[in-house]
């Protein structure tokens, strides 16, 4: 039973649009939210995390924003470039850290 | 160079031949674990270790075991594969600090197994 979905499977969006993509999760215990980015013949690599503490974490072009009772996370970059183009996943897992609960990803394009 | 290394990258086998996927990483990290990667599922965990000779099953052990002997290393083992593990296969490493601050686990490359 996946605990973290991604319902999007793809997403284009114009270079210096917008992008925003979406996560829902099930389990009320999850504390921590992470966004990883793959390319393909690569594996993840870190993008951006927030806690539950907080509602919104910033780094350069990349925002998450956490709407807890809502169980939904979304990722907005702005602007996107077409080197943002990739896989796109998101991640949950509890306050222990042990263990993580990966979406199915959404394939960002980026059109020039 | 920080990394995650796995070995092989690519393998084609044949039903219930025993293999070992290496991992090793080399900074140090006490957090270490396997996933797989299918279509339309997502990353799904396997197993995990929080230190040498501490593992724990993740969410979809069956077919699989692993061990951590060294801090450095941690090889899944199929003892008997099937099919149904013929997947795209990631070791990640974690220094158990990181969890809320700015980093979180680094991935190695992917090995992509095929059972015939």
């Amino acid at each position: 039973d996946q605990q973290v979905k991604q319902n999007s499977p793809s997403l284009s969006v114009q270079e210096g649009r917008i992008s925003i993509l979406n996560c829902d999760y099930t389990n009320s215990m999850f504390d921590y939210f992470l966004w990883y980015k793959k390319y393909p013949a690569e594996g993840p690599t870190f993008l951006i995390s927030i806690s539950s503490i907080k509602d919104k974490n910033e780094d350069g072009r990349f925002t998450v924003f956490l709407n807890k009772s809502a169980k939904h996370l979304s990722l907005h970059i702005v602007p996107s470039q077409p080197g943002d183009s990739a896989v796109y996943f998101c991640a949950a897992s509890d306050l222990a850290g042990n263990q993580f609960y990966f979406g199915t990803g959404t394939s960002l394009t980026v059109i020039p | 160079e920080a990394q995650v290394t796995q070995n092989p990258r690519y393998l084609i086998t044949v039903t219930g031949k025993k293999l070992t996927v290496t991992c090793s990483q080399n900074m140090n990290h006490e957090y270490m674990s396997w996933y797989r990667q299918d279509p339309g599922l997502g990353l799904r965990q396997i197993y995990y270790s929080m230190n040498v000779e501490v593992t724990d099953k993740g969410d979809v052990p069956e077919g699989y075991k692993v061990s951590r002997k060294e801090k450095r290393n941690f090889p899944l083992i199929l003892e008997s594969p099937s099919p149904n593990q013929t997947s795209l296969y990631f070791c990640a490493s974690m220094g158990l600090g990181a969890l809320f601050n700015t980093d979180t686990q680094y991935f190695g490359p992917g090995t992509r197994l095929t059972v015939l």
